[in-house]
């Protein structure tokens, strides 16, 4: 049962221009979601959060939003660098039991 | 500051044989620990977490176990490997309510 699903496998942009990464999730328990970025080889590791308190949560270039009504959250870039480019997660999961539940993820291309 | 170690980080093992994947964590007390693999292709799924010694919730039915002999060391093993027990798996901790860092990972191949 795929309790969070990154239904874009890819993503190409150019420099500059904004990457819109999306996640939809089904377990309505969730209350804190979260982002990795993971290059090949490498572990995942942790960009940005947002609790389900919030509907926005920025840092830096990166912005994530939550729609709790549509089950939504996405991840903002911008502007999008070439270094951005690798594989991120969406993750989340439900009262603090950190039992964290992760996306297919999505391969993001920054192209110069 | 935290550390998380695993290892080793790459092992070809034939079918049939057994598996030990460890995983240890530094400057921390009482963490959360979690196994999860990556197939090829595929997201991360979680397999085994533990919120404290002795402790292990299982997320999956199949070839593989896990243990927690100590507060901070976290054990993946399996008898008997499948050529479908091949990929990439990763050791991660956290304490309550916050995100989880990981291990570098085990590229695992079964042949």
């Amino acid at each position: 049962d795929q309790q969070v699903k990154q239904n874009s496998p890819s993503l190409s942009v150019q420099e500059g221009r904004i990457s819109i990464l999306n996640c939809d999730y089904t377990n309505s328990m969730f209350d804190y979601f979260l982002w990795y970025k993971k290059y090949p080889a490498e572990g995942p590791t942790f960009l940005i959060s947002i609790s389900s308190i919030k509907d926005k949560n920025e840092d830096g270039r990166f912005t994530v939003f939550l729609n709790k009504s549509a089950k939504h959250l996405s991840l903002h870039i911008v502007p999008s660098q070439p270094g951005d480019s690798a594989v991120y997660f969406c993750a989340a999961s439900a009262g603090g039991n950190n039992d964290m539940r992760f996306g297919a993820g999505t391969r993001l291309t920054v192209k110069p | 500051s935290q550390t998380i170690h695993q290892w080793p980080a790459t092992l070809v093992q034939p079918v049939g044989s057994p598996l030990s994947l460890e995983c240890t964590v530094e400057g921390t007390s009482n963490p959360n620990l979690y196994w999860y693999r990556q197939a090829a292709g595929r997201g991360l799924q979680l397999l085994f977490y533990s919120v404290g010694i002795g402790q292990i919730s299982s997320e999956v039915p199949q070839n593989l176990s896990a243990s927690r002999p100590q507060d901070r060391q976290f054990i993946l093993s399996s008898k008997k490997l499948l050529l479908s027990d091949s990929g990439f798996y990763l050791c991660a901790w956290s304490v309550r309510g916050a995100e989880a860092f990981f291990g570098q990972g085990t590229r695992l191949t079964v042949v």
